[in-house]
């Protein structure tokens, strides 16, 4: 069975842009998390969709945004970019909602950088 | 406020030795806690625990939780080298997202 995937694997940006992240669950998954990893502040949860609808939402600002499609795959889209945004990506896929106690499992990730 | 801490935030052992991970956490509605090793990009699962007592194993891992307490730990016993990596504990709640310590950074040496 495929893992999780995530486009693209690197991607360089500059401030004020946007920039858009996707993400493929395992087949059969139907909940897709994402996640925020930096040296300074660890890994902390962004959202997780659930069967097309946000299910929860971490702290930060609107600038950052998501959905999912019908077929479970996700996309994260962050806009005016700062320098701080940079980071990894991580999404992570699960058969139920993270907190029912499902294994997540993650992808490899993509690092944003931004310049 | 949901709270993950880890302890020690960072461990250099050699290889043969014994290590204990420690993860102490308030989670609101808790339901689970998942261990995670992490090397050079995403992390890889390792056990999911749910019921308090019940030791979890996996070769040289093992992992048990306990709910009264609220903490978990890890043993790695008879490391190698190929165990130097950070290794995170993420308890989830009923909230439906979850919160991930700050790690901690194991470093095996030969």
């Amino acid at each position: 069975k495929a893992g999780v995937t995530q486009t693209p694997r690197y991607l360089i940006k500059t401030r004020g842009q946007q920039v858009t992240l996707s993400c493929s669950p395992i087949s059969g998954h139907r909940s897709v998390s994402w996640y925020q990893q930096t040296p300074g502040q660890g890994l902390q949860f962004l959202f997780e969709y659930f069967s097309e609808t946000q299910r929860n939402k971490g702290n930060f600002p609107g600038r950052f945004s998501g959905r999912q499609f019908s077929n479970s795959r996700s996309e994260m889209n962050v806009s005016t970019l700062e320098l701080g945004d940079s980071a990894l990506y991580l999404c992570a896929s699960s058969l139920g909602t993270s907190g029912g106690g499902y294994t997540q499992y993650f992808g490899p990730g993509t690092r944003l950088t931004v310049l | 406020e949901d709270k993950v801490v880890q302890s020690p935030l960072s461990l250099v052992v050699h290889e043969g030795d014994t290590v204990t991970l420690n993860c102490s956490y308030e989670v609101t509605n808790f339901r689970s806690l998942l261990w995670y090793k992490q090397e050079k990009k995403a992390p890889t699962f390792l056990f999911m625990l749910t019921s308090s007592g019940i030791e979890k194993k996996s070769g040289r891992l093992s992992s048990i939780l306990d709910k009264k307490e609220l903490f978990s730990i890890l043993n790695i016993t008879a490391t190698q080298t190929g165990d130097s990596a950070v290794y995170l504990c993420a308890p989830g709640g009923d909230n439906n997202d979850m919160r991930f310590g700050a790690g901690t950074r194991l470093t095996v040496k030969p």
